[in-house]
């Protein structure tokens, strides 16, 4: 069993460049979600994905913007990079099975916006 | 979202047990309780979830309050692999069907003393 996948590790981009962060979920979950995580802190929500559908977002801007492919992968699009934009940003996948239910965090991608 | 309160941080030494408590005062009546922890430079990972009863898994113990108010995660025997951030988290509901979010504090950060 394949765990999630995420590319690439590391980024550097500038301000104001757009960037697509990827995301390969673990065999037979149907629901992705992003989160940010700056330095020093947990996690923040930013959306998730449920059979190619956004199904919730966190207090994040549009610029922040996803899809969901057929075969469940991920992609997370930030368009207009700021500063305050550079974090590890994680996906997670699961089975959606409701509030007993687990998610599974790849690596994450570090994005350093310079 | 319902909030949890934790330690920033906490020493335990080497193969004795930790206790790592959180109070969760506003949870309600279908709040699942969840720990995940985060080991240095990788992605949080599952530890174990409850909703009323005490749950033991091959990582861990949790024991809950009679009253939901608070809980425990115990590692019944330390090992320096343990050394993460540990996060305690309810389980908030992102739309009113299927899949749920996981809402990040700051955890608290397990040091274990060789």
């Amino acid at each position: 069993e394949t765990g999630v996948t995420q590319s690439p590790t590391h980024l550097i981009k500038t301000r104001g460049q757009q960037v697509t962060l990827r995301c390969s979920s673990q065999s037979g979950h149907n629901t992705v979600s992003w989160y940010q995580q700056a330095l020093g802190q947990g996690p923040q929500f930013i959306f998730q994905y449920y059979r190619e559908e956004e199904n919730g977002r966190g207090n994040f801007p549009p610029r922040f913007s996803g899809l969901q492919f057929p075969n469940y992968s991920s992609e997370l699009n930030v368009n207009a990079l700021e500063l305050d934009d550079s974090a590890l940003y994680l996906c997670a996948s699961s089975l959606g099975w409701g509030s007993g239910d687990t998610q599974y965090f790849g690596p994450g991608t570090r994005l350093t916006v310079l | 979202d319902a909030k949890t309160t934790q330690p920033n941080s906490m020493e335990s030494n080497e193969e004795e047990p930790v206790h790592l408590p959180c109070n969760h005062s506003t949870i309600s009546g279908t709040d699942y309780i969840h720990w995940y922890r985060q080991l240095p430079s990788q992605g949080p990972e599952y530890v174990i979830h409850g909703l009323t009863s005490n749950v033991n898994n091959r990582m861990a113990s949790l024991a809950i309050a009679e009253d939901r108010k608070s809980s425990t995660l115990i590692l019944h025997r330390a090992t320096l692999r343990d050394a993460a951030v540990y996060y305690c988290i309810l389980r908030d509901r992102v739309s009113n069907f299927g899949n749920e979010k996981l809402t990040f504090g700051t955890g608290t950060r397990l040091t274990i003393i060789p």
